[in-house]
């Protein structure tokens, strides 16, 4: 089954820009997400990206594609201190509309 | 964007007794919802897939008579935590397919529950 991996914590300072990276296994994935998971709160989709895309671009999220190393990462640009959370990536994989997440990402915002 | 609410947000009971939590989309139909399991400090995992009208399919290692889903209407699903023990404390989360959206889900706020 697909496998997606994350570093577990990242701290910045504000108003740095913040890179969470990811891993994935199953080549087939044909969306790749970012989840935002807030203290005591559910998941928010952030952004998707298709698998024939190296790159999008969302405001202050950049997601960066590369299929050949199967490696996700998003940028957040200027981070705020309401960016401080738990940021996950996610690939479907396993079966139909089946989705495997990542470990998570804490990331912690320094004012 | 769409909305699912699931309920209760948090909630304590005794070991032995049982806890169903609720999930629903508010705003548009979904014949699939999933519910996952979140460990501290570990990521989300799969559970089952709820599929309206139908039985729910559990992922392995899953006990289908200890975590009943019922999937009765196009927006709602219930996940029932039977004879729920200490280890069975955790954080619930459910997530609903938007139709026509392809593979794009969307969460609910999640349950904590606290076996004691």
């Amino acid at each position: 089954g697909e496998d997606v991996e994350q570093s577990l914590f990242l701290s910045v300072r504000e108003g740095d820009s913040s890179v969470i990276n990811c891993t994935y296994t199953d080549s087939s994935s044909t969306y790749l997400y970012w989840y935002k998971q807030e203290p005591g709160a559910g998941l928010q989709l952030l952004t998707y990206i298709f698998s024939n895309m190296d790159m999008k671009q969302d405001q202050r999220l950049t997601v960066l594609l590369n299929k050949k190393d199967k490696h996700l990462s998003l940028r957040i640009a200027d981070t705020q201190t309401g960016d401080s959370a738990i940021y996950f990536c996610a690939a479907p994989g396993g079966g139909y509309q089946k989705v495997t997440f990542g470990t998570g990402t804490k990331l912690q915002v320094i004012p | 964007g769409a909305v699912v609410s699931q309920h209760p947000s948090w909630v304590i009971c005794k070991s032995g007794t049982s806890v169903k939590i609720e999930c629903r989309s508010l705003d548009f139909q979904a014949t699939t919802m999933f519910w996952y399991r979140q460990f501290p400090k570990q990521s989300l995992m799969l559970m089952a897939t709820s599929n309206e009208g139908s039985k729910a399919t559990y992922e392995q290692g899953v006990e289908k008579d200890k975590f009943l889903i019922n999937h009765a209407s196009l927006t709602l699903s219930t996940l029932t935590v039977t004879s729920a023990h200490p280890e069975d404390s955790s954080f619930y989360i459910c997530s609903a397919l938007l139709p026509a959206h392809g593979t794009e889900a969307f969460f609910g706020q999640g349950t904590r529950l606290t076996v004691v």
